[in-house]
């Protein structure tokens, strides 16, 4: 059973780069969400998508994009990285959003 | 300020002590969720609740809605039990999304 799948697991990429993180779901979930994870500030959300053709913005969605063409795939893009996006992201998906949510296994982005 | 505050930040436990991570919220909530990251590790989901108790082996987690709090509660702790705690609160309607508190480091020695 593959659930929810991320690549790459990590990556370094030189500022000013553009750079798409990839998710994967195969359980058919509705809500799919992208997090930033940095110390002491816990997990914030960038951008969600509530079903397949829409998208919404998070917290901190500035110098992110996301896109929902189909139910399985919500791909994150960094258009033109900065060192400020040095974070640990993690991809999620819930049927709904009221349901219980399954993660996947983070991508540790370093910007140098 | 978060919206979702958690107490305390960090624990440090001996084995086979009962432990009781806090976590309060600001406004009404749809669901609450309980999840575990290990070090290095993934996210994993304990609980989602959204009214009462519920109880996995040594874990258990009640919500009281109208005090806007949640505790989560570890009985005969392990040191697998090592791991950060992560409350999130589940808003619904348009916005339709997870706001996560800080987390609660946990360290449960032999």
């Amino acid at each position: 059973t593959a659930g929810i799948t991320q690549a790459p697991t990590s990556q370094i990429l030189a500022a000013g780069r553009s750079m798409t993180l990839r998710c994967t779901q195969d359980m058919r979930h509705n809500a799919m969400y992208w997090y930033r994870q940095d110390l002491g500030l816990g997990l914030r959300l960038i951008h969600y998508s509530n079903t397949a053709g829409t998208t919404g913005k998070g917290e901190v969605p500035d110098g992110y994009s996301v896109s929902r063409a189909n139910t399985d795939d919500f791909p994150l893009t960094l258009a033109s990285a900065v060192p400020s996006q040095t974070s640990v992201y993690f991809c999620a998906s819930s049927l709904e959003g009221d349901t219980e949510a399954f993660f996947g296994q983070g991508t540790r982005l370093t910007v140098v | 300020k978060n919206e979702v505050e958690q107490s305390p930040q960090n624990l440090t436990a001996q084995e086979g002590e009962f432990i009781t991570i806090n976590c309060s919220y600001s406004v009404g909530i749809s669901a609450l969720h309980w999840l575990q990251q290990h070090p290095g590790g993934g996210i994993v989901s304990l609980f989602m609740l959204s009214s009462g108790k519920k109880k996995h082996g040594r874990l258990i987690a009640t919500i009281n809605i109208q005090e806007k709090h949640s505790s989560l509660h570890i009985t005969a702790s392990h040191p697998r039990d090592s791991a950060v705690y992560i409350c999130a609160v589940y808003y619904g309607g348009a916005t339709n999304k997870l706001i996560f508190g800080t987390g609660t480091l946990l360290a449960v020695q032999p």
